[in-house]
């Protein structure tokens, strides 16, 4: 079955750095990518639909010049958190549809992201 | 505002008997409900999907019907087993788009 690899899956990182996070589809092309953003005990937003060759296109509110993604490849969608404060500690999750353009949407295992 | 909605937060059901878990949804657009069982942690795990054309669709324990008229949808699991602990999303797409939106999932407790 398609099986989407997320990594880290955790990290701690302090205040002003920048994190990136990699979403890879390992058996199959994924055109497009989907990135959220689940905070404890609440349900997952999406932030932005990451298309290959493509810009991203963003939820309302979330700002693209913090969260810069870059899906250069069919099988490979990075979330940059950039300039990380204490409040965007978050799990964050990919997720990707294969190219054949069906509902089968596969998640990645999401990233525990702490910022110190 | 929300357009999927789980309006119970937690359920907790005896082992063997059935567990059933409500959805509903603003959006006469969404065509298309999948149901994601999720533990901390971890990304989730697709269960089972139904499609605007049908109202039932059944996958071994794991039973999803759509009420169109009522924009309502339940997931039935029968018998419920412990390891069927988890939160639980329901999420919808539209034809117009393939963006998931997701309820606010409602968290399951199986007790033995």
């Amino acid at each position: 079955g398609a099986v989407v690899s997320q990594h880290p899956s955790w990290v701690i990182c302090k205040s002003g750095t920048s994190v990136k996070i990699e979403c890879r589809s390992l058996d199959f092309q994924a055109t497009t990518m989907f990135w959220y953003r689940q905070f404890p005990k609440q349900s997952l937003m999406l932030m932005a639909t990451s298309n290959e060759g493509s810009k991203a296109t963003y939820e309302q509110g979330v700002e693209k010049d913090k969260f810069l993604i870059n899906h250069a490849s069919l099988t490979l969608s990075t979330l940059t958190v950039t300039s990380a404060h204490p409040e965007d500690s978050s799990f964050y999750i990919c997720s990707a549809m294969p190219g054949t353009g069906d509902y089968g949407y596969t998640f990645g295992s999401g990233t525990r992201l702490t910022v110190v | 505002d929300q357009q999927v909605k789980q309006n119970s937060p937690s359920l907790s059901v005896q082992e063997g008997r059935i567990s059933i878990l409500n959805c509903d949804y603003t959006n006469s657009m969404f065509d298309y409900f999948l149901w994601y069982k999720k533990y901390p942690a971890e990304g989730p795990t697709f269960l089972i999907s139904i499609s605007s054309i049908k109202d039932k669709n059944e996958d071994g324990r794991f039973t999803v019907f759509l009420n169109k008229s009522a924009k309502h949808l339940s997931l039935h699991i029968v018998p419920s087993q412990p390891g069927d602990s988890a939160v639980y999303f329901c999420a919808a797409v539209g034809s117009a788009g393939n963006k998931l939106t997701f309820g606010g999932g409602t968290r399951v407790l199986v007790k033995p």
